[in-house]
């Protein structure tokens, strides 16, 4: 039984391209996040929802568009895709926004490549 | 300075070796602290929390200095298992999210 799932697991795409990236968690969490990891290993928030409502919004391009259909589900859709956006994507989970510091459940990433 | 920072390494270490990673973090109001361990091609999973008054789990000791803003993770008895990249998290200012170094790479050797 994964917790946090994601889809696809790899991911390569053309210049200008949109793509969506899934993730689904299994824990009843009320939290989820998006995370980028970058080339160098930096792994860096982008967004944040609580209970379908998107609490935290980093400067993140308006290319990238996060969209929680219910609660236990998170996807991200990219829009225009650029060399930049090259990197891991990790999709992750936590219990509730009141403690969001506590443990949190990562997805196993989704390998993305813009050619 | 940046709001998490880890000596990158590599640390290169022979089985059974204790090795030590230290991190500072730049916001004084946080008020939660981890480890976490990232192997190569994985996503990032808890080691473990860290508290003010230092906690321990088997070959694992953690510190937290809130006064000088610096975490340590030592590792006893190292094993080719440790092998893996370990992060530094603190929470945010408004504590509403996690902030994670770029951790530091640790390497064990037969």
């Amino acid at each position: 039984d994964t917790a946090v799932s994601q889809t696809p697991k790899y991911l390569v795409t053309q210049m200008g391209n949109d793509k969506s990236i899934k993730c689904e968690q299994n824990l009843g969490h009320d939290t989820m996040y998006w995370y980028k990891q970058d080339s160098k290993k930096f792994l860096k928030i982008m967004f944040s929802y609580n209970n379908k409502e998107l609490i935290i919004n980093e400067t993140v391009p308006n290319r990238f568009s996060p969209k929680s259909p219910d609660k236990a589900h998170l996807n991200l859709h990219i829009n225009s895709l650029e060399l930049g956006d090259s990197a891991v994507y990790f999709c992750a989970s936590s219990p509730s926004r009141a403690s969001p510091q506590e443990t949190q459940y990562f997805g196993p990433g989704t390998r993305l490549l813009v050619l | 300075r940046k709001e998490v920072e880890q000596d990158p390494g590599p640390f290169n270490v022979p089985e059974g070796a204790t090795v030590a990673f230290n991190c500072t973090y730049s916001n004084s109001a946080s008020q939660s602290f981890f480890w976490y361990r990232q192997d190569c091609r994985k996503e990032p999973k808890l080691l473990m929390s860290v508290y003010s008054s230092g906690n321990e789990d088997g070959r694992f000791t953690a510190q937290l200095n809130r006064a000088s803003q610096y975490i340590s993770l030592l590792i006893r008895d190292s094993k080719l298992s440790d092998s893996a990249t370990y992060l530094c998290v603190v929470n945010n200012q408004a504590g509403t999210a996690l902030i994670f170094g770029k951790g530091t790479t640790l390497s064990v050797s037969s």
